[in-house]
Order: C-alpha cells, then structure tokens, then sequence
C-alpha cells in the first residue's frame, strides 16, 4: 500500500462548482498534514496545512481524520484559476525532518 | 529576498555520464532537502542537509549523493545516469530543518537520452 493514496482524477468541472479531493495515508504515527498546488511544470506550493479541527482559508477547507488516516479538500465555487495538480502530503517525523511524503496528486481543470 | 534558487534550469546528458546540480537556500535557511518528481508523480524525498550534515536520506541508489557547503548551499550528484533518471529534481529549503517555511526551488529538468 502506497503511503499517501489520493483520488485518481482527473477532475473536470465548471466555474462555480464545489469540488472535494480525497487522499489517506498510511502511516498512523504521522503528525504533520498538508495541501500543496503543482501548476504545470512548476514546483509545488503549500497551499494550506491541515488541523485536526479542521481549517478554512478563503473557499478551500481542510479536514483531517486522524481515526480513519483520512485527509480532504473542499474547494468551493471554483475559479479558473485553480485549475492545477492537488498534492496530499504528509510528514511523519513531526515536522522535526525534513521528509515530506507526496501522493501523485489529483489534477482538476476548472472550465467556463 | 531571493527565493531558493536552482541551476541549471534544464538539462540533457546521455545514459551513464554524471550531473551535478546546485541549490542555494532563501538567506538565513540553514536546511536543503533534494526531491525527484517523475512525469505523472508525486515528488519523492532524497536527502536532506542541515548544519551541513546528511539527516535523511530516501530510498535511492548509491549513484545519488549530496552534499551542502558552509553557506549551505546543496549540490546533488548522479553518477552512471539512467533513461529513468530523467525528472524534475527540486530543491527545497527551510530555516530550522522542519517542513514548516518550507520553500521549494523551481527545479532543474533533467533529460536523459
């Protein structure tokens, strides 16, 4: 079992849509949680780390399920704009490594 | 302020020479982390530096090795190139060594032919 497992996609959907990205790990003593943005051919960006209260930044929220090993992204009313590759990351060494474990990303394409 | 800066931005080697690429960290980050994303994948961790000393090391083979030098720039180096090799390789750094502040590099597209 890969050790961040995220939806396939890809995801296509229209401006306005809410649109949620799915991934679970693996490893139960992970601590630290992530999304981060990959446009094409560019490096990736965090895009906001996950709280086990859960988190809002603008349209995206995440949430973490740490009992279920299970990590989401909602974002709502999509822009053109989001239209990128949605990686889940996690670290297991409590942020005190600098080891950050990928999924192979969820691509979305937000259409007019 | 400059951003974690990578060199060169492209390049092509052919099977079984060597690379050599260079990272220089956002001022005052005193950690590197090197990656390898290939097409259609996550990136996947290879070292990281702090201090100038190995603190992980992920699993690939001997033929990859890094070092980080006292202004902690980082070198990555790759002997004995495969076609599978080629990949984006990032640098990524950060002040104390955690992933928080993490700042990833744009990448050096290797090609190997």
């Amino acid at each position: 079992r890969k050790e961040v497992e995220q939806d396939p996609g890809p995801f296509n959907v229209p401006e306005g849509a809410t649109v949620a990205f799915n991934c679970t790990y693996s490893n139960s003593a992970s601590q630290s949680f992530f999304w981060y943005r990959q446009d094409c051919r560019k490096e990736p960006k965090l895009l906001m780390s996950v709280y086990s209260s859960g988190n809002e930044d603008g349209r995206f929220t995440a949430q973490l399920n740490r009992a279920s090993q299970y990590i989401s992204l909602l974002i709502r009313d999509s822009k053109l704009s989001d239209s990128a590759t949605y990686l889940c990351v996690v670290n297991s060494f409590g942020g005190s490594q600098g080891n950050l474990i990928f999924g192979k990303g969820t691509k979305l394409s937000v259409k007019p | 302020d400059a951003g974690v800066t990578q060199s060169p931005t492209h390049l092509i080697k052919t099977r079984g020479q060597h690379v050599t690429l260079r990272c220089s960290p956002i001022s005052g980050h005193k950690s590197v982390s090197w990656y390898q994303q290939v097409l259609g994948q996550g990136p996947q961790f290879i070292f990281q530096y702090y201090e100038k000393e190995e603190r992980g090391r992920g699993n690939f083979p001997d033929r990859f090795s890094a070092r980080q030098f006292p202004n902690y720039s980082s070198e990555l180096n790759v002997n004995a190139l495969l076609l599978g090799d080629s990949a984006l390789y990032l640098c990524a750094s950060s002040l104390a060594g955690t992933t928080y502040g993490y700042t990833f590099g744009s990448g050096t597209r290797l090609t190997v032919v």
